[in-house]
């Protein structure tokens, strides 16, 4: 059975980076033909996809957040990962990992980020 | 990008009572559209691909139509377990874009 995992600090100053990681298990990353995605949810609201990564390279990424995101992945770890740089507490959310293909049918539980000093 | 325009925000109904979301798209999807399900306090769950197209294990009470736009969710005889809020997405093309979401409440 396929599992994500999301990994990662659960505190971030503003204007520093957030970083996380997805460890994915009970499958290799590279099988099949999919993606690997983010998607966040700020407290009370709705779902935001951020980005997602292609096994063969190349990502795509949010328009709104682009700037500010870098996506990634580690073949070997079977794990991928998120950077968001210069935070504000608009970023404050539960960021979700999953497997993208075309459908996002496999997501991590989730892992609740927020943006204070 | 593609919105996705869902309503209503919030329904409340009964045990045993028909429920319907509808979602509608800026532009012509097809049925590149998929339906989440989502509890309080976990991940959200996939229920319906490709418009209609019902995941292994999800109840017959649930069911998706529309094509091109306009796309609905449906759920028929409400359960206490069905308590949560429900999302479209569309899957025609990057960014791919959720609803606003509709909570259903009793």
């Amino acid at each position: 059975q396929l599992q994500l995992q999301e990994s990662g600090p659960g505190l971030v100053k503003p204007s520093e980076t957030l970083s996380l990681t997805c460890t994915v298990s009970g499958a290799s990353i590279s099988e099949g033909s999919y993606h690997w995605a983010w998607i966040r949810q700020p407290p009370g609201r709705g779902l935001e996809w951020i980005a997602a990564v292609f096994v063969a390279g190349g990502a795509l990424y949010n328009s709104a957040l682009k700037s500010r995101v870098a996506i990634s992945i580690d073949t070997a770890s079977n794990q991928f990962s998120l950077k968001v740089t210069s935070v504000t507490a608009a970023d404050t959310a539960t960021y979700y990992c999953a497997r993208h293909g075309p459908d996002l049918d496999y997501w991590g539980q989730g892992t609740l980020v927020a943006v204070s000093s | 990008d593609i919105q996705m325009t869902q309503s209503p925000s919030s329904v409340s109904a009964s045990i045993g009572d028909s429920v319907t979301i509808t979602c509608r798209a800026s532009q012509d999807i097809y049925d590149w559209v998929a339906w989440f399900q989502q509890k309080p306090g976990k991940a959200p769950e996939l229920l319906v691909t490709s418009a209609s197209t019902l995941q292994v294990g999800v109840s017959s009470r649930f069911s998706g139509t529309g094509f091109g736009r306009e796309f609905t969710l449906t759920i028929s005889s409400l359960e206490p377990e069905d308590l949560a809020t429900y999302y479209c997405q569309q899957a025609y093309s990057f960014p791919t874009l959720f609803g606003q979401g509709t909570k259903v409440e009793i």
